[in-house]
């Protein structure tokens, strides 16, 4: 499954497919990004981080993947699992104090 | 370790009434401190962040404050709490090397 920008808020996949969840950050000068995971009634989590001297990032199960001449951020999750359904943020850097969030992807895994 | 505190988790209040968040960060010291609104939902609202003891920035005007009386604790007050001060409010500290933003666990406050 895989959701585009920030205008398709929710992305549906099945359990043990591949999801990709994208976004547009909005500062081509900003050098780090992050991806948040939030479950229901909980804080955000750490998930992955990339600087913008990079372009591609893996971590366990998850790979994030930088394109700064489209201004584009996506978060791949492999082999989906129930655990993975929530909300997904991205998060750019503008300052040394500032992280500027996106509005978020809701993924429900089915099983 | 670093953790970070927030409490209580939950509150209900009418309107009118008085506001109190209190959070608490352990294990590093001078962190950057910030305070977030979630409306059901929605996306992340930064409302104020502080770099020292005492020093507040205020990013949107609203019915809240915030204070940071010692170098850890942060907190989150309303004299006054209006409907819409309704949500999901979190605290986060911020990594010194990259920037990265720590969440607490979130007080979800309900205005009646």
């Amino acid at each position: 499954g895989e959701s585009v920008g920030l205008h398709l808020p929710t992305l549906s996949v099945q359990e043990g497919d591949n999801s990709i969840i994208n976004c547009a950050y909005s500062n081509s000068a900003s050098d780090y990004f992050i991806w948040y995971k939030q479950e229901s009634g909980k804080g955000p989590q750490f998930i992955i981080d990339i600087r913008s001297n990079m372009d591609k990032r893996q971590g366990q199960r998850v790979t994030v993947l930088l394109n700064k001449t489209v201004k584009h951020l996506s978060l791949q999750i492999a082999a989906t699992q129930p655990g993975d359904s929530a909300v997904y943020f991205c998060a750019e850097n503008l300052n040394d104090y500032k992280l500027s969030f996106g509005a978020g992807t809701t993924v429900t895994v089915r099983a | 370790s670093q953790t970070i505190h927030q409490w209580p988790a939950t509150l209900v209040q009418p309107v009118g009434s008085p506001l109190s968040l209190e959070c608490t960060v352990e294990g590093t010291s001078n962190p950057n401190l910030y305070w977030y609104r979630q409306a059901a939902g929605r996306g992340l609202q930064l409302l104020f962040y502080s770099v020292g003891i005492g020093q507040i920035s205020s990013e949107v005007p609203q019915n809240l404050s915030a204070s940071r009386p010692q170098d850890r604790q942060f907190i989150l007050s309303s004299k006054k709490l209006l409907l819409s001060d309704s949500g999901f409010y979190l605290c986060a500290w911020q990594g010194r090397e990259l920037g990265e933003l720590f969440f607490g666990e979130g007080s979800r406050l309900t205005v009646l």
